[in-house]
């Protein structure tokens, strides 16, 4: 098992560019969520998926999209750029919901660091 | 929301010695995590746990449900595991799909 793969790893956006981050994981969970980490902050939740075809808001959405169309795939979409979306981001997955019992561990993808100038 | 603050936010230890790692959060839960972010960036799951005690090598965590904390020790601590030590919930009481409220982290450096 791949686990969970991002990719890029590092891409730097110029301010009104627009990029996707990719997600992939090949351990057939249905829950996916993308975070982002910001220095001295926690991470914080962006969009989340509970299976394909299905996609939530998180806790900072704005300015970026999602799609789930397969169950292993949950691109990031981020439209017009912006300095504020500079950031580390996050995607992990897990079998089943993060309060859901204590056998489904999050497996996280290794990051994107971001830069908009 | 759930609220989750992490004590300390930094900790420098000698080698060998007993850490330990504090977690409160505000609103009851059915699990919480314990993650570990290297260097280098990567985040890995270390354990979830509803209640008692978890082992796992050297690492042990604790949660009380009553008081609504979460301890993670490290014994006989070495240099590998310099890292920050990151605790979560689930965003909304009782659990969900909602994806997790994370504590912002406690950097660890442990010198030889």
């Amino acid at each position: 098992n791949a686990g969970v793969t991002q990719t890029p790893k590092f891409r730097i956006l110029k301010i009104g560019q627009s990029m996707t981050l990719q997600c992939t994981q090949d351990m057939n969970h249905n829950y996916m969520y993308w975070y982002r980490q910001d220095p001295g902050m926690g991470l914080k939740l962006i969009y989340y998926s509970v299976g394909a075809g299905i996609t939530d808001k998180g806790e900072v959405p704005n300015g970026y999209n999602v799609s789930r169309s397969t169950t292993e795939d949950f691109p990031l979409r981020l439209e017009l750029a912006a300095p504020s979306q500079t950031s580390v981001y996050f995607c992990a997955s897990s079998y089943s919901g993060p309060g859901q019992g204590t056998n489904s561990p999050l497996h996280f993808g290794n990051g994107t660091r971001l830069t908009v100038t | 929301k759930n609220e989750v603050e992490q004590s300390p936010q930094n900790l420098t230890a000698q080698e060998g010695e007993f850490i330990t790692i504090n977690c409160s959060y505000s609103v009851g839960i059915s699990a919480l995590h314990w993650l570990q972010q290297h260097p280098g960036g990567g985040i890995v799951s270390l354990f979830m746990l509803s209640s008692g005690k978890k082992k796992h090598g050297r690492l042990i965590a604790t949660i009380n449900i009553q008081e609504k904390h979460s301890s993670l020790h490290i014994t006989a601590s070495h240099p590998r595991d310099s890292a920050v030590y990151i605790c979560a919930v689930p965003g909304r009481s009782g659990g969900g799909a909602d994806g997790l409220t994370f504590g912002k982290g406690t950097h660890l450096i442990i010198q030889p």
